[in-house]
């Protein structure tokens, strides 16, 4: 069965400092992998995903994510991290017929970011 | 302006009430997905829609129903049977199964 591990569910860094947020996967095959961020009391907004090709996938906000796929990961990371960045983030696997077209959501890391 | 529109933003409902939560969307996406969203978990999947008056159970669908009538409405309801409803409802669309999914600005039910 397709599952999807974010294993810190609270992170807290001081702005200015780089962002590393962990994503691990349970799927046979290559599967589709998503990053979203939420704010409080808001629907869920995609930061970047990755299909196929290129590794480093690029998204919105200065963000980045990595597939390895021999470590079953895609972690998310930002270079300098912005009080506006603090909200909660959720990895998803899915969307590929591979997990019968549906997503798999991780239980979220809440990202706290004092001054 | 595109997007997805979910009403009301908070819904509030008598023990034995049934509730219907309203998404829409403007995209001209085929599919359309629920999800239920409570503290400290992640999203699960109530039921979604590939096409037009056709839809599948997802993991949670005991107590809720559903329509798809048309391509832009999904309607969710609520039944007095969800023994435990209060939460946040997300309600999501991509433009065909197994495709990136966009989502609504949710509705927070809480039952009194």
């Amino acid at each position: 069965a397709q599952s999807v591990t974010q294993p810190d569910i609270h992170i807290t860094v001081s702005e200015g400092a780089s962002l590393e947020l962990r994503c691990n996967y349970s799927y046979g095959a290559t599967p589709y992998l998503f990053w979203y961020v939420q704010s409080p009391g808001q629907g869920l907004q995609l930061l970047l995903k990755y299909f196929s090709g290129d590794t480093l996938v690029q998204g919105i906000k200065g963000f980045e994510a990595e597939f390895k796929r021999s470590q079953s990961s895609f972690n998310l990371r930002k270079p300098s991290v912005h009080w506006s960045d603090a909200a909660e983030y959720f990895c998803a696997v899915g969307g590929s017929e591979n997990t019968g077209n549906q997503f798999y959501f991780g239980t979220g890391t809440s990202l706290t970011v004092i001054p | 302006d595109g997007g997805i529109t979910q009403s009301p933003k908070y819904l509030f409902r008598k023990e034995g009430q049934n509730v219907t939560l309203s998404c829409e969307q403007n995209l001209n996406h085929d599919a359309m997905y629920w999800y239920r969203q409570d503290p400290g978990q992640g999203l699960r999947l109530i039921y979604y829609s590939q096409i037009v008056n056709d839809f599948q159970k997802g993991d949670i669908a005991e107590g809720y129903s559903v329509s798809r009538e048309k391509k832009e409405s999904f309607p969710l309801t609520v039944t007095s049977a969800q023994k435990n409803p209060t939460a946040f409802y997300l309600c999501a669309s991509s433009p065909r199964s197994g495709g990136t999914q966009y989502f609504g600005p949710g509705t927070r039910l809480t039952v009194l």
